[in-house]
């Protein structure tokens, strides 16, 4: 079975700061992967998400993440973060032979400092 | 845009009652699953249904039940509700492709079930 893990439960960045948030997965073959945001009080959000080809994808709200096969990982980046990105985010994989079941990591909580 | 609604911002119930919420989405999604969220185990899987009358167990599926009579609802059941299942409740759907990765999760606003 596949699994997710998101190993900064919390983090906290200053507003215009870089941001990575760190997704690693497990799974024998290429799953396709998600990121979810949620905001206090909503249901997830789609960011982003990688099925195949350009390894960089870009998503939402100026967010990008990057699919790394050698290291299962699919780290989210975003260049300059808003007070407005305070949110709950989540990395999803789904495997490619099992379509609409999903996996979610544990979310990692973004703090942004003004 | 897809739409996933669900009945009940804020429930409060008893132990023991029997509890039923509700997901409706518009956008005849195949799949519609249900979620628990609590804080630090992230989103944990119910159960989903791939299609009218089906259905299949998620991770955590022990004290609840689930029914799909119509396409695009899709009730969780708590059938005698104990104070461990106070928790947050996600509704969610999706589109089947074939074997495309077509399958992003469309989110309801979740239910915030308290069981006293």
């Amino acid at each position: 079975a596949q699994s997710v893990t998101q190993p900064d439960i919390h983090i906290t960045v200053s507003e215009g700061a870089s941001l990575e948030l760190r997704c690693n997965y497990s799974y024998g073959a290429t799953p396709y992967l998600f990121w979810y945001v949620q905001s206090p009080g909503q249901g997830l959000q789609l960011l982003l998400k990688y099925f195949s080809g350009d390894t960089l994808v870009q998503g939402i709200k100026g967010f990008e993440a990057e699919f790394k096969r050698s290291q299962s990982s699919f780290n989210l980046r975003k260049p300059s973060v808003h007070w407005s990105d305070a949110a709950e985010y989540f990395c999803a994989v789904v495997p490619n032979t099992n379509a609409g079941k999903s996996t979610f990591g544990d979310g990692t909580t973004l703090t942004v400092k003004p | 845009d897809v739409k996933v609604t669900q009945s009940s911002r804020y429930l409060v119930k008893r132990t023991g009652e029997k509890v039923f919420l509700e997901c409706v989405q518009d956008m005849d999604h195949e799949n519609m699953f249900w979620y628990r969220q609590d804080p630090g185990l992230g989103l944990r899987l119910i159960y989903f249904s791939y299609d009218v009358k089906m259905k299949e167990k998620g991770d955590i599926p022990e004290g609840y039940s689930v029914s799909r009579e119509k396409k695009e609802r899709f009730s969780l059941i708590l059938e005698s509700a104990s104070t461990n299942q106070t928790s947050m409740y996600l509704c969610a759907s999706s589109l089947v492709v074939g074997a495309g990765g077509n399958n992003e999760q469309f989110f309801g606003p979740g239910t915030r079930l308290t069981v006293l």
